[in-house]
């Protein structure tokens, strides 16, 4: 079964709204969590990493306020996209490394933002 | 920081034949291989990986081999079936684990029936 949980599945909001993705570790404790941004056809871009209690670490070029991230606990990370613009329209994923699993890394279902 | 690099970016197959994706990386620390298979509109899904201390790993249909003194891995899928065809990607990471994944661009397979 599925060890990461994203949601929304599919998200479709106007321009200056923001909207909150959820990532969530499945009966275990994720140690470190990443976002990622992908467009059609091409690979993925990680956003930032983000430890749990701690603040986030941004890639180069993303804005931070823009993409606030929140990992409030071990098995929960929320990436809240502020203000948001059509060009914000992408598909989010997020992924958590599990200590358990040797430190493998596994991927959420991933969700589709529509900025209208 | 480090770089992936995957080749072929396409790659078409007839339905029973092997299919190889090569990878190679820029990072002599990079310690952990994975690769995830993507199909359309979903997540990416760890289908195999393989940590610096293994040259080969094999799970059925699937194998990775790894050189790391050429700095290069490879996936390779045998008996190619139908629901093979996906994106894959292939994936490093360093800096002892705390780092995230570094992707390689992506190969999309196609097995023709």
């Amino acid at each position: 079964g599925a060890v990461v949980s994203q949601h929304p599945s599919r998200v479709i909001c106007k321009s200056g709204t923001s909207v909150k993705i959820e990532c969530r570790s499945l009966d275990f404790q994720a140690t470190t969590m990443f976002w990622y941004r992908q467009f059609p056809k091409q690979s993925l871009m990680l956003m930032a990493t983000s430890n749990e209690g701690s603040k986030a670490t941004y890639e180069q070029g993303v804005e931070k306020d823009k993409f606030l991230i929140n990992h409030a606990s071990l098995t929960l990370s929320t990436l809240t996209v502020t203000s948001a613009h059509p060009e914000d329209s992408s598909f989010y994923i997020c992924s958590a490394r599990f200590s358990t699993f040797g430190n493998t890394i596994y991927f959420g279902e991933g969700s589709w933002l529509t900025v209208v | 920081g480090e770089n992936v690099e995957q080749h072929p970016s396409t790659l078409s197959v007839q339905e029973g034949d092997s299919a190889v994706i090569k990878c190679t990386y820029s990072d002599s620390a990079s310690n952990y291989f994975p690769w995830y298979k993507q199909e359309l509109g979903k997540g990416p899904q760890l289908i195999i990986d393989i940590r610096s201390n293994v040259g080969e790993k094999k799970d059925q249909r699937i194998a990775v081999t790894l050189n790391k003194t050429a700095k290069h891995f490879s996936l390779h899928i045998t008996e190619t079936q139908p629901e093979d065809s996906a994106v894959y990607f292939c994936a490093a990471i360093s800096g002892g684990g705390a780092d995230g994944l570094t992707f390689g661009k992506g190969t999309h397979l196609i097995i023709q029936p």
